[in-house]
């Protein structure tokens, strides 16, 4: 596709429930990176994939967020048993390479945990 | 650990004038790369403007300019004849040739004004 697409656009579950969210990358990128951005804050990384190497996981929070990619297409990000504390926007964003090349981000995903 | 520290949660522009919003970093780096990214209410990140800092010539993209002060740490994005399409949220964002994910500042609120 033209840009960086993210599913779903909002996602409502209640406490202790699991979610999977999912990034398309654009076509070609071979780096693929999670943020988080919870209400009136800066994006904090989550997570980062760079071809086949070893993802870059130095940014998840804890051990109930996990993310996968393979290869250089799509990307889930799941978070299990959801705590409050979860909600924000999932921001997923891919670049041509590592290493300073421009980000390009998606619409996110805006998680509420009830 | 890398910083980006942004002074000014809030500046207001009249159309048409110019604006200069603040940016500061910390790092031991010598390889990095500096960004400034635009997010509007619809929440998607746009990017405004990248300079590597191995160049010493400021970036600038149409009404968009920096001046990056390396031995300052300093980054400032100026708007000239600012546009109500300006009025967004203005991240100033981080990263190094190695380590490719983003650290972004808390972010400068601008409105623009008739």
């Amino acid at each position: 596709g033209a840009g960086v697409s993210q599913s779903p656009s909002n996602k409502v579950t209640e406490k202790g429930k699991d979610v999977e969210l999912r990034c398309d990358p654009i076509s070609g990128h071979t780096a693929l990176y999670w943020y988080r951005q919870r209400l009136g804050q800066g994006l904090e990384f989550l997570i980062y994939f760079q071809g086949n190497s070893a993802p870059d996981k130095s940014g998840l929070p804890s051990d109930r967020f996990s993310a996968e990619r393979t290869g250089e297409s799509v990307s889930t990000l799941t978070i299990q048993r959801t705590q409050q504390e979860d909600s924000a926007v999932y921001l997923c964003a891919s670049s041509s390479s590592g290493g300073g090349q421009p980000q390009h981000f998606g619409d996110g995903t805006r998680l509420s945990i009830l | 650990a890398q910083t980006v520290t942004q002074s000014q949660p809030e500046m207001s522009v009249q159309e048409a004038e110019t604006v200069t919003l603040s940016c500061t970093y910390d790092t031991s780096e010598s390889d990095y790369y500096l960004f400034w990214y635009k997010q509007p209410p619809s929440r998607q990140m746009i990017l405004v403007i990248r300079q590597e800092a191995y160049k010493q010539q400021n970036a600038t993209e149409n009404r968009f300019s920096v001046n990056f002060q390396k031995a300052a740490k300093s980054f400032s994005l100026k708007i000239s004849d600012s546009q109500l399409g300006d009025a967004a949220m203005y991240f100033c964002a981080y990263s190094t040739g190695t380590a490719s994910k983003l650290t972004f500042g808390t972010g400068t609120r601008l409105q623009v004004t008739l």
